[in-house]
């Protein structure tokens, strides 16, 4: 069988190592998938996003990659920063723009 | 700058008190959310409106409600009904464009009920 990836609550990496954080999904019907980054203390901000038409997207040392036969999504950080430490949520968007949201990871980097 | 404000920040509460979070927006979103944020779990969705003077529950709508009067604003109060109002709230809007919906989020509001 396929292997997916396990979400975990936490993650802890070193520094300039690169980060994944995996996310399982649960409707069939979303078309459109969203990673957010939330800092301590403040407001979940985009980082980057999927449309189910794709199943891999890059932005600046982001990754985002897409299984659909499994519901399962990925993001991938480059070179982790200590900057990069947050907790990182995924979002599926269906039923006219509704946005559902996973747990979350935290990653922390270690320098 | 564009954005979506929140206050108060830190709100302390007796317990049988009514109190309301604000939200407030300068983007020309039509959407508006509330999500709720308990520790370690993900965003709840409260209530969500569309568009001014309507508004819709969302999963966790006990116990909250809202009004939509001006495309700006979209309060929250937080009755005496909610059995366990202790969270961080976040208001955020958006606008959706073939199905894309981007949310823009504020800095949140911790609620403390003593």
């Amino acid at each position: 069988g396929e292997s997916v990836g396990l979400h975990l609550p936490t993650l802890s990496v070193q520094e300039g190592d690169n980060s994944i954080i995996n996310c399982a999904y649960s409707n069939s019907a979303s078309d459109y998938f969203i990673w957010y980054k939330q800092e301590s203390g403040k407001g979940p901000q985009f980082i980057i996003d999927i449309r189910s038409n794709m199943d891999k997207r890059q932005g600046q040392r982001v990754t985002v990659l897409l299984n659909k036969t499994v519901k399962h999504l990925s993001l991938q950080i480059a070179a982790t920063q200590p900057g990069d430490s947050a907790v990182y949520f995924c979002a599926e968007i269906w039923n006219a723009g509704k946005s559902t949201f996973g747990d979350g990871t935290t990653l922390t980097v270690k320098p | 700058d564009g954005g979506i404000t929140q206050s108060p920040k830190y709100l302390f509460r007796k317990e049988g008190q009514n109190v309301t979070l604000s939200c407030e927006q300068n983007l020309n979103h039509d959407a508006m959310y509330w999500y709720r944020q308990d520790p370690g779990q993900g965003l709840r969705l409260i209530y969500y409106s569309q568009i001014v003077n309507d508004f819709q529950k969302g999963d966790i709508a006990e116990g909250y409600s809202v009004s939509r009067e001006k495309k700006e604003s979209f309060p929250l109060t937080v009755t005496s009904a909610q059995k366990n109002p202790t969270a961080f709230y976040l208001c955020a809007s958006s606008i959706v464009v073939l199905g894309a919906n981007v949310l823009t989020f504020g800095a949140g509001s911790r609620l403390t009920v003593l």
